[in-house]
């Protein structure tokens, strides 16, 4: 089955920085992949995903960057702000169905 | 929040006994999830659902059984608690028109 590898375990940044996630997945038929973020005692929000038919997606602050080849995915952040501050994790699907998560990240921004 | 709501939301219950956890959808999607989450160990799909009665297991289905028997209601069962599923739950669905996941808001299980 797949297999999601998320790195790192904790970040912390100075705010205004930026942050970078990046994780590995070992099925080539993994299709689809979306990045959650879960702040304490919450439900994971869905914050962007991608479909392995684009490189590169954008929504304000936040993108994600696929490279199918080395099967892997990253998300950056972008002018961080002490509301970033969760723990995310990103995850992996053949077509939506079935996610496998990463380990997750814990994001600290500090002021 | 994908109408998904999910009851209890706490629950304290003592070894050996069974529990079951209810997971609600008001919008017809067609697939559910049951996923558990612990420290160390992020999210892990317990079982889904990809129609009424039709289900299939997860990566961690030991211990636990599902059912539907309608399309708005996915239920978990732990036949016998054990202290090892002490954990969060989180039911979730998958939206027709967007494939994108969405997920309840959790129950907080503690087996002692």
């Amino acid at each position: 089955g797949e297999n999601v590898e998320q790195h790192p375990s904790t970040l912390s940044v100075q705010e205004g920085d930026s942050a970078v996630i990046k994780c590995t997945y070992s099925d080539s038929a993994s299709n689809y992949f979306p990045w959650y973020k879960q702040e304490l005692g919450k439900r994971p929000q869905l914050i962007i995903d991608i479909r392995s038919n684009v490189g590169e997606k954008k929504d304000q602050r936040i993108a994600v960057t696929l490279n199918k080849t080395a099967k892997h995915f990253s998300l950056h952040i972008t002018e961080t702000q002490p509301e970033d501050s969760a723990v995310y994790f990103c995850a992996a699907s053949i077509s939506g169905n079935k996610l496998t998560f990463g380990g997750g990240t814990r994001v600290l921004v500090k002021p | 929040d994908a109408g998904i709501t999910q009851s209890p939301r706490h629950k304290v219950t003592e070894t050996g006994t069974p529990v079951t956890l209810r997971c609600h959808q008001t919008e017809n999607h067609r697939y559910m999830y049951w996923y558990r989450q612990d420290p160390g160990h992020g999210l892990r799909l317990i079982h889904y659902s990809y129609g009424v009665k039709d289900t299939d297991k997860g990566e961690v289905s030991d211990g636990y059984s599902v059912s539907r028997s309608k399309t708005e209601d996915f239920l978990l069962t732990l036949e016998s608690a054990t202290s090892s599923q002490t954990s969060v739950y989180f039911c979730a669905i998958t939206s027709d028109s967007l494939g994108e996941q969405y997920f309840g808001p959790g129950t907080r299980l503690t087996v002692t």
